[in-house]
């Protein structure tokens, strides 16, 4: 069936590192994705999206890059900081009109000071 | 922090119960979803409310039910509530004409015992 999911359930970096988060998905037919970070007790937060004519997006201190012969996403977060540890989650939204997300499973990013 | 509010925070049921949740969607949305999450996975999608229809369902059953109202604010009912729909039941607002991230809720964090 369809899914959106993560390689690595946990990754532990060094305060000031760069992070790179991964995430596979299956549909080949899906044409919008987007990361979002959750916190502890939060809501997910809306962190970068990127739609299938492209091939890497850059925001604030992030980077996604998509690979859509391999099906891979991936989230770069440079210069990794504390406030950056939550939970990430690729989501996969079908059909391009902010209808259903598809969520992979998440990966726990913990940074070390 | 998104202007997407839900209520209440937490609630606590007993099997067999009904409970609505509800959500103001970020001013200038039109379009609102709820996802159901349960410990330690991503959110998965119960169904999308526009113009105060249903906008699409996610594999829940019929004892999942919504409501949108013409203030685009949106209730989700679940009746006969069992164990299994203990999960934070988080709510997401987006815009029908673009762009299309969907911004979230804190989410409201239902026990059921």
């Amino acid at each position: 069936g369809e899914s959106v999911g993560l390689h690595l359930p946990t990754l532990s970096v060094q305060e000031g590192d760069n992070s790179i988060i991964n995430c596979a998905y299956s549909n080949s037919a899906s044409d919008y994705f987007i990361w979002y970070k959750q916190e502890s007790g939060k809501g997910p937060q809306f962190i970068i999206d990127i739609r299938s004519n492209m091939d890497k997006r850059q925001g604030q201190r992030v980077t996604v890059l998509l690979n859509k012969t391999v099906k891979h996403l991936s989230l770069q977060i440079a210069a990794t900081q504390p406030g950056d540890s939550a939970v990430y989650f690729c989501a996969e939204n079908k059909d391009n009109q902010g209808g259903k997300l598809i969520f992979g499973q998440g990966t726990e990013l913990s940074v070390k000071p | 922090e998104t202007g997407v509010t839900q209520s209440p925070t937490h609630l606590i049921k007993t099997r067999g119960q009904q409970v609505t949740l509800r959500c103001s969607s970020q001013s200038g949305h039109n379009t609102v979803s709820w996802y159901q999450q349960a410990l330690g996975q991503g959110p998965q999608f119960i169904f999308q409310y526009y113009r105060e229809e249903e906008n699409g369902r996610g594999n829940f059953p019929p004892r999942f039910s919504g409501l949108q109202f013409p203030n685009y604010s949106s209730e989700l009912n679940v009746n006969a509530l069992e164990l299994d729909d203990s999960a934070l039941y988080l709510c997401a607002s987006s815009f029908s004409e673009g762009p299309y991230e969907q911004y979230f809720g804190p989410g409201t964090r239902l026990t059921v015992t």
